[in-house]
């Protein structure tokens, strides 16, 4: 069965502060996606980014990077230098054979 | 430009009522899908149409039922509504990789708030 964990109900920081999301995964495929989704304020659900499980490169996009390892089975997301607008609820999902499992989400709240 | 549209926004409507929530992506993917998302924010799938054929089924009361008209559009009809069915409904879209292996991201449409009183 599929499973993500993310362990961090709610994060709460100042602004420019770095904050880090953690997600853990669990599957028995070789072969699947890793996603994060944005959820703000207004609703919507924004993609950020797709891992596949054969790419274990790190990601880096503005403020904004991705650190995957299958050795701990992790996905962690970390937003440098937060800000405002950051302030949203965080999805990280599994994807295989067409189904998105996702975690619970991590509500971020930045202050100004 | 909506790549992925849902209507209405909100629906508000009594329990024991019959509901429809529309859904259209105009990104050529050949595979939608509905969401169910509670209060407390979880997500989970509902189904999903692949070219028009359901391929996804979760454990979703027969009281919800999708109808898939052409590839663009995946409406979601709920009969006997119940108090339990208020939510958020999201539509979402995919392209399949070739090779037909996997698909790619979802896309999510902006949401349906659903309140039944």
């Amino acid at each position: 069965a599929q499973k993500v964990t993310q362990a961090q109900t709610e994060i709460s920081v100042v602004e420019k502060e770095d904050v880090t999301l953690d997600c853990v995964y669990e599957t028995r495929d070789t072969t699947y996606y890793l996603f994060w989704y944005k959820q703000p304020p207004s609703g919507e659900l924004v993609f950020l980014i797709r891992r596949n499980s054969f790419d274990e490169q790190n990601e880096i996009s503005g403020r904004y990077s991705w650190n995957f390892q299958k050795s701990t089975s992790s996905f962690n997301f970390t937003i440098t230098a937060s800000q405002v607008v950051d302030s949203a609820v965080y999805f990280c999902a599994l994807l295989n054979d067409y189904k998105l499992s996702f975690g619970a989400g991590t509500t971020v709240t930045v202050r100004a | 430009d909506t790549a992925v549209s849902q209507t209405p926004k909100y629906l508000v409507t009594q329990m024991g009522n019959d509901k429809s929530i529309k859904c259209e992506q105009n990104l050529g993917h050949d595979t939608m899908y509905w969401y169910k998302q509670d209060s407390k924010k979880f997500l989970k799938i509902m189904f999903s149409y692949n070219n028009k054929e359901l391929i996804i089924n979760e454990t979703v009361p027969n009281r919800f039922s999708p109808k898939s008209p052409d590839k663009a559009h995946l409406n979601l009809h709920i009969n006997s509504l119940e108090l339990g069915d208020s939510a958020v409904y999201f539509c979402a879209s995919s392209q399949e990789a070739s090779g037909g292996y996997s698909v790619l991201t979802q896309y999510f449409g902006p949401g349906t708030r659903l309140t039944v009183l």
